[in-house]
Formats: structure tokens, C-alpha cells, sequence
């Protein structure tokens, strides 16, 4: 089974409009990490917000904030008043455990364009 | 603070040949984890070192190998390259070790493109 999943197609939102990007995980590890990183079309990764699994509340990082839904597991990035610049792909990643096989597992990616 | 660096950002080699990548890490991060980037594969990891020791890898095949210096530095060599192995290599550098939340930092990347 795919330990992250990301479905949604290509997504595109108005310019100023929030937008909600999908991501589910699997795992019985009752530690972990989620992780988002955007990935503009120079191909360097940016990491963007951190939800750990024991996290009481949703972590926020200015524009962006993690909708943490821990039964469902699924862990949404929602981007608030979207810029021309957020076009890019994003990418949902969970790190299970720890010690030496605790390793970042990525999705597959969705493509996000803001239209102006 | 400078970020992740990597050399080089482009290359082209042919079959066959080997190739040694590198990568730089943040200022005071010990661990460094190597990534492949392919459009059908979508985002793999390859292995992670700390303190000069790997300490994970990723399901490749032993062509793929690495290390790291005493001051943090990696590299990564593929051996006897295939057309498969076109793809953006990335590095990524991180404080620690050893939990399940702390971040990575990535470099931009290496294009390799075998002909």
C-alpha cells in the first residue's frame, strides 16, 4: 500500500482565493511526522509546514496551515489568498519512527496553478 | 546562513560511464539524505549519512553508493550509468537524526541526463 497518497489532478485556483491541496498517509507507527514542500519549476524543494503526530492543534506557517484530520489520516495543506508564485508542484511527505530506518517516504506530487 | 549546495547543477554523460555528484550541507548539519527525482518514479530516496556513517538506504541497486566527509560534505556516485538513471538528484541536509520530526533542507539539485 502507498504510505502517501496525493490524487488530486492538476489544481488550479484564482489568484487570491484559498485553495486546498489532498494528502492521506498510511502508517500503524504512532509517531510520525507530515511534511509539505513546494517544488517550483527550478526544482529545488522548499519546505513549507511540519504537523507531528502528536500534535494537539493544526500547525500554520503564515499563508499556509495543515488541516490535521488524525482518524481519517489525512493531513490537507490549504494555502490562504493564493499568489501567482504558489503555482508550483507540492508535495505531502510522512517520516515514521525514529532511528535508522526513519526515513522521508514522498507522494506523488500535485500541480498547482494560480490564474491572475 | 547559506542553504544547500550542490555540484554540479547539470550533466550529461553517456552509458556506461560513472558520475560523482556533491553536496554541501546547511552550516552545522551532520546529516545528509540523497534523493532521485524521475517522472515515473516520483521521489526516491536513496541513502542517508550522519556523522560520516550511512545510516539508511533506499532500494537501489549497489551502482549507487555514497559517503561524507568529516566536515559534513557528501557525495554520490553511480556506476556503470544506464538511460533509467536520468533524473534530479537532490540533497537534503538536516540538524539530527533519529526522530520522526525533524526537517530537511534541500539543495536545487542535480540534472543528470544519460545518453
Amino acid at each position: 500500500a502507498q504510505k502517501i497518497t496525493q490524487t488530486q489532478p492538476g489544481m488550479f485556483v484564482q489568484e487570491k482565493e484559498a485553495v486546498t491541496l489532498d494528502c492521506t498517509y498510511d502508517t500503524s507507527d504512532p509517531s510520525y511526522g507530515l511534511f509539505w514542500y513546494k517544488q517550483p519549476s527550478s526544482g529545488e524543494m522548499i519546505f513549507l509546514i511540519y504537523q507531528g503526530s502528536y500534535d494537539q492543534q493544526n500547525a500554520t506557517e503564515g499563508r499556509y496551515s495543515l488541516n490535521f484530520q488524525k482518524a481519517r489520516k489525512s493531513a490537507n495543506l490549504v494555502i490562504s489568498a493564493s499568489q501567482l508564485g504558489d503555482s508550483a508542484m507540492y508535495f505531502c511527505a510522512m517520516r515514521e519512527g525514529s532511528g535508522a530506518n526513519s526515513k522521508l517516504t514522498f507522494g506523488k506530487g500535485i500541480t498547482l496553478s494560480v490564474r491572475p | 546562513k547559506a542553504g544547500v549546495t550542490q555540484t554540479p547543477r547539470y550533466l550529461i554523460k553517456t552509458r556506461g560511464q560513472q558520475v560523482t555528484l556533491s553536496c554541501s550541507p546547511i552550516s552545522g548539519h551532520r546529516s545528509v539524505s540523497w534523493y532521485q527525482q524521475t517522472p515515473g518514479q516520483g521521489l526516491q530516496f536513496l541513502f542517508e549519512y550522519f556523522s560520516e556513517t550511512q545510516r539508511n538506504k533506499g532500494n537501489f541497486p549497489g551502482r549507487f553508493s555514497g559517503r561524507q566527509f568529516s566536515n559534513s560534505r557528501s557525495e554520490m556516485n553511480v556506476s556503470t550509468l544506464e538511460l533509467g538513471d536520468s533524473a534530479l538528484y537532490l540533497c537534503a541536509s538536516s540538524q539530527t537524526l533519529g526522530t520522526a520530526s525533524y526537517e530537511q533542507y534541500f539543495g536545487p539539485g542535480t540534472r543528470l541526463t544519460v545518453t
